[in-house]
């Protein structure tokens, strides 16, 4: 159980264009989702919170227009790097958890999403 | 917020070696946990230990939560041990993860 799906697991975009990534809880109904970047051999950064039917909540130093963050289900959140640029290559993780999980402060993770940007 | 800091940063060790990975965090944590970081990506978690000693099969944690520190003790390691150990913390009420800066684990045959 408790298994989160992440798609595509590889994108490769011109600068530019706008990529979407999804964050799917399959078995189980993800009130929070969290999403983090990981620059090559550097740690996970939280980027951002989000909970379903709200507005994300971001870290400090992420632009809210260039990463669009939309949880507007208890299954599924998106996110949308805007117009992206080479400084955007990175690998996106989310993660997500139910009110019991997160009680415990247990997060299930996504396989994550290679990000290159031409 | 946590700063949470990884020792050694990086690790090379034969196979069947054993090894103690250190993750100090500057505050009191409410849940430390650990986790393995596969070559793909995959983040796998291995303890949820806020406090005191776990083991599963070769792996072992323990954290002295009145000292800031936990551990995780790695016997016997196979090739398939390597990829990047992350601790994990987040302060009391709050659901927000602050990673370590991680120990990249390579295991030689």
């Amino acid at each position: 159980g408790a298994v989160v799906s992440q798609h595509p697991s590889r994108v490769i975009c011109k600068s530019g264009t706008s990529v979407k990534i999804e964050c799917r809880s399959l078995d189980f109904q993800a009130t929070t989702m969290f999403w983090y970047r990981q620059f090559p051999k550097q740690s996970l950064m939280l980027m951002a919170t989000s909970n379903e039917g709200s507005k994300a909540t971001y870290e400090q130093g992420v632009e809210k227009d260039k990463f669009l963050i939309n949880h507007a289900s208890l299954t599924l959140s998106t996110l949308t790097v805007t117009s992206a640029h080479p400084e955007d290559s990175s690998f996106y993780i989310c993660s997500a958890g139910g009110l019991e999980a997160l009680a415990k402060n247990i997060q299930y993770f996504g396989a994550g999403t290679r990000l290159s940007v031409l | 917020g946590i700063q949470v800091e990884q020792s050694p940063p990086d690790l090379i060790l034969q196979e069947g070696a054993n090894s103690t990975l250190r993750c100090n965090f500057s505050d009191s944590v409410n849940n430390l946990q650990w986790f393995h970081q596969n070559p793909w990506g995959q983040l796998i978690n291995l303890f949820y230990i806020p406090s005191g000693t776990k083991q599963n099969g070769r792996l072992s944690a323990t954290t002295v939560a009145t000292e800031r520190y936990s551990l995780l003790y790695i016997s016997s390691s196979q090739t398939t041990d390597s990829g990047v150990y992350f601790c994990a913390g987040n302060l009391w009420g709050n659901e927000k993860l602050t990673f370590g800066t991680g120990t990249r684990l390579t295991i030689i045959p």
